[in-house]
């Protein structure tokens, strides 16, 4: 079975902080997707990246950038944390369009 | 932005009722799937269903498409408790956007005993 593992199931940071949300696949997939997640707005797509050092924004990159230095990694970085990005962060990885697989998620509380 | 939107928000049923939801989307598609989401946890892929399909079925899932009132309903037979959880629809889109899925905002589906 495709694994997707998330680095933290649970991270508090402060505002102003950078931080980093790892993300790690390990069936070779071209696609990785990074999601934030909240209550009543459902899965937001904020980057994903078809191939290495490629990426492309979603629908709301801003606060946002992501780094895949090799196939299997994936990013997101909160280069200046805010509490509007306090959020479920979810991780997912696909070969096709026809299944993404999705890691446990990443409870991010910025205060 | 979304493109999809689940009906309903919420839904409660007793244990070996059906359950029926469905998702409404704005724009062509190339497929659209439904993924069930734990609380707490990721989203797990239930089925698919490709515009050119009109129903699927997978064990007691029964997924149909009306791609002319661009909607689609996800039907759980026979629930149980274990089926407890969010379900959403998401959409590929048919032009551009690489092999990005756009999600909707979800059903919680309860399973009472």
């Amino acid at each position: 079975d495709v694994k997707v593992t998330q680095s933290s199931r649970y991270l508090v940071k402060r505002t102003g902080e950078k931080v980093f949300l790892e993300c790690v696949q390990d069936m070779d997939h071209e696609n990785m997707f990074w999601y934030r997640q909240d209550p009543g707005l459902g899965l937001r797509l904020i980057y994903f990246s078809y191939d290495v050092k490629m990426k492309e924004k979603g629908d709301i990159p801003e606060g946002y950038s992501v780094s895949r230095e090799k196939k299997e990694r994936f990013s997101l970085i909160l280069e200046s944390a805010s509490t509007n990005q306090t959020s479920m962060y979810l991780c997912a990885s696909s070969l096709t369009h026809e299944k993404l697989f999705f890691g446990s998620g990443t409870q991010l509380s910025v205060l | 932005s979304q493109q999809g939107e689940e009906d309903p928000q919420a839904l409660s049923i007793q244990e070996g009722e059906n359950a029926t939801m469905n998702c409404s989307y704005k724009t062509s598609i190339n497929n659209l799937q439904w993924y069930r989401q734990n609380s707490g946890r990721g989203l797990v892929h239930l089925i698919l269903i490709r515009s050119n399909e009109r129903e699927k079925h997978s064990g007691r899932l029964r997924v149909t498409l009306d791609t002319s009132k661009k909607s689609s309903s996800l039907l759980i037979t026979a629930s149980r408790a274990a089926d407890t959880a969010s379900y959403f629809c998401a959409t590929k889109g048919l032009t551009g956007g690489g092999n990005k899925l756009t999600f909707g905002t979800g059903t919680q589906l309860k399973v009472e005993l």
